[in-house]
């Protein structure tokens, strides 16, 4: 399973886009990159999730660039309720039993 | 939107009691797991179950620990003589197939057991 790192902690504010990036040097070919969000005492809630290039949902966009070695989630115009913890995930299907490996996360500090 | 629900909400136990958590995981959902998280620290792993047997466990989950589908819907976390220990959030989830990286699991929002 590839070693994911991403910064402990960002603050950022009301209206303003966040950009949280995840470096996956050892990342496999067959490896997806999926984030998960967390609210305080609330289960992890999946985000997006891609293989390469640009993503995006209603909630967020992955951009993952051609070595894969690497990712960014970014929010767009964040607001006080994306304060949470938000996870990078990579090869948490290669075990087949589908089990996922959360790290300690990125956790965003939205202000006023 | 369907959703994943755990019962209780928060349990309170002195320590060597048994306690049953317990999860409904979506309807259409073939794989199931169990996750624990003490306060202040990361998610961690502890099961996932499969055609009614287990699939994956981690080290945490040794012989004081057992999951059950009694039923076509519930799915149940079974901690024997809990430990101080065991003081954490356990959260249920579930997804389609659990087969591939690709596939999204659904959480449920979480029991806390509290040990005295």
């Amino acid at each position: 399973l590839a070693k994911t790192t991403q910064p402990i902690s960002m603050d950022s504010y009301e209206g303003q886009e966040v950009n949280i990036t995840c470096s996956h040097n050892n990342i496999a070919t067959n490896d997806y990159i999926t984030w998960y969000q967390q609210f305080p005492s609330q289960g992890p809630r999946f985000i997006i999730q891609g293989y390469k290039t640009k993503v995006t949902n209603e909630v967020a966009s992955l951009f993952i660039p051609a070595d894969r070695k690497s990712s960014t989630l970014s929010l767009p115009r964040v607001s006080l309720s994306d304060t949470a913890v938000y996870y990078c995930l990579v090869g948490v299907g290669s075990s087949n039993t589908g089990k996922l490996i959360f790290g300690q996360g990125t956790t965003l500090q939205v202000k006023p | 939107e369907p959703e994943v629900t755990q019962t209780p909400s928060h349990q309170v136990t002195q320590m060597g009691q048994e306690v049953i958590l317990r999860c409904v995981p979506i309807s259409n959902h073939l794989y199931f797991y169990w996750y624990r998280q003490i306060l202040g620290q990361k998610v961690e792993f502890l099961v996932s179950f499969y055609n009614n047997e287990i699939s994956e466990k981690s080290e945490i989950f040794d012989d004081q620990f057992s999951v059950e589908r009694p039923d076509g819907s519930n799915f149940t976390l079974k901690i024997r003589s809990t430990k101080l220990e065991d003081s954490a959030m356990y959260f249920c989830a579930s997804s389609e197939t659990g087969l591939h990286s690709t596939d999204t699991q659904y959480f449920g929002p979480g029991t806390r057991l509290t040990v005295l």
